[in-house]
């Protein structure tokens, strides 16, 4: 089966500061990708980026960027620069052949508190 | 718009009252789901559909119904709702075409009393 896990739970940090949020993910399949979404206070859940399993470049958006390293099964996403509107709960996902495309496999989230 | 919608938004019942919650899409996606979020647990999936008359259970599929007789429609139906089913629930679609990237509903907050 797969397996999301965010070990973080909670982050507190000061406006400005880099956030980096770890996520490992455990699956048999070959192919599959992967998912952060964000959920501000206000509950609902936002897309913000997806990687495949063949593509492992790793890319900047804006103040958004992440790093995929299939070698360590790992996902990571990093706020530059944060600001108060940053503040919300990040989960990582997985989706996969063996489960079902369909299925997405939610990490427990991390708690992102950024401070003025 | 491209959306998934859900009804109620809100809702407070009592035990063993039979309630369906709605979801719908328009955006002609296979596959839909029904999620559960409860704190420290993360999102959960109920049960899926990769098409009209397919659906399959998720990881916590007990206590709960589903169909879908229509493409664009995927109600989630608690029979006898127990207080163990209070949470907060999203319905979300997608499609090969967007690589699988879920759309989610805004949520239903239920509290089973």
């Amino acid at each position: 089966a797969q397996k999301v896990t965010q070990a973080q739970t909670e982050i507190s940090v000061v406006e400005k500061e880099d956030v980096t949020l770890d996520c490992v993910y455990e699956t048999r399949d070959t192919t599959y990708y992967l998912f952060w979404y964000k959920q501000p206070p206000s509950g609902e859940l936002v897309f913000l980026i997806r990687r495949n399993s063949f593509d492992e470049q790793n890319e900047i958006s804006g103040r958004y960027s992440w790093n995929f390293q299939k070698s360590t099964s790992s996902f990571n996403f990093t706020i530059t620069a944060s600001q108060v509107v940053d503040s919300a709960v990040y989960f990582c996902a997985l989706s996969g052949r063996t489960d079902s495309w369909g299925k997405l496999q939610f990490g427990a989230g991390t708690q992102v508190v950024v401070t003025p | 718009e491209a959306q998934v919608t859900q009804n109620p938004r809100y809702l407070i019942t009592v035990t063993g009252k039979k309630l369906t919650v709605t979801c719908s899409q328009n955006m002609n996606h296979e596959y839909m789901s029904w999620y559960r979020q409860d704190p420290g647990l993360g999102l959960r999936q109920i049960y899926y559909s990769m098409n009209v008359e397919v659906t399959d259970k998720g990881d916590v599929p007990e206590g709960y119904k589903v169909s879908r007789k229509e493409k664009r429609n995927f109600p989630l139906i608690l029979e006898s709702p127990s207080p163990n089913q209070t949470s907060l629930y999203f319905c979300a679609s997608s499609s090969p075409e967007r690589s699988y990237e879920q759309y989610f509903g805004p949520g239903t907050r239920l509290t089973v009393t």
